[in-house]
């Protein structure tokens, strides 16, 4: 059991670049789940995939963003012309539907606009 | 709109000093509430999950329970290892995702 990997954990970049973030989940996990978290606030959900059909996307989420998982394996996250307001780790986590949503972690993608 | 709130954000606690953290939810229909914890850096880490009033789940000097609006988590006789961020988080009927509070950022001190 390799767990949920993520790459890369720190990004620095400058206003207006794009960034992309890479997720492989546990190989048996059928759901892929994006969240963004911010220094003293909880994970915020911002889209899941099962297999590689995206289901749900956050309100919230501005339309610089995309995700994908092609293939129903690993997912990118792509951020498009980046604020300073995008700064914050980008979570991955999967889980297998059907018994319950018990979500699995990554270690995070740190991002940092300057 | 599913919500949390955590009560309190954070707690200092001597070794030995057992202590209670607070998960108030609402929820359209509660089909778990989860206990994660989350070291700095890191992603959250997998606690207990529970799924219906009344239930109780233990893990060396954690424990778990529920009512029909929240949740507790007691530590007892904490050690410093136990600092660390606690998140609650909750799975309603309304979609297939969790919605977290915002935390208790606890530290122990020896």
């Amino acid at each position: 059991d390799t767990g949920v990997s993520q790459d890369p954990r720190h990004k620095i970049t400058k206003r207006g670049q794009n960034v992309t973030f890479r997720c492989d989940p546990i190989s048996e996990h059928n759901r892929l789940y994006w969240y963004r978290q911010t220094l003293g606030q909880g994970p915020e959900f911002l889209t899941y995939f099962q297999n590689e059909a995206q289901l749900e996307k956050s309100r919230l989420l501005s339309d610089r963003f995309s995700a994908e998982r092609p293939k129903g394996s690993f997912s990118t996250l792509e951020i498009q012309r980046t604020e300073q307001g995008d700064s914050a780790m980008y979570l991955c986590a999967s889980s297998f539907a059907g018994v319950g949503e018990k979500l699995f972690f990554g270690s995070g993608t740190q991002l940092s606009v300057l | 709109e599913d919500q949390v709130t955590q009560s309190p954000e954070a707690l200092r606690l001597q070794e030995g000093e057992s202590s209670s953290l607070n998960c108030s939810y609402t929820v359209s229909g509660l089909r778990g509430l989860f206990w994660y914890r989350q070291d700095p850096g890191k992603g959250p880490e997998f606690l207990f999950t529970l799924y219906s009033a009344g239930e109780e789940k233990e893990k060396e000097r954690l424990k778990a329970t529920l009512t029909k609006k929240e949740s507790f988590l007691h530590i007892t006789a904490p050690k410093p290892e136990d600092s660390a961020t606690y998140l609650c988080a909750v799975w309603g009927t309304s979609g297939s995702r969790l919605t977290f509070g915002e935390g208790t950022q606890l530290t122990v001190n020896p």
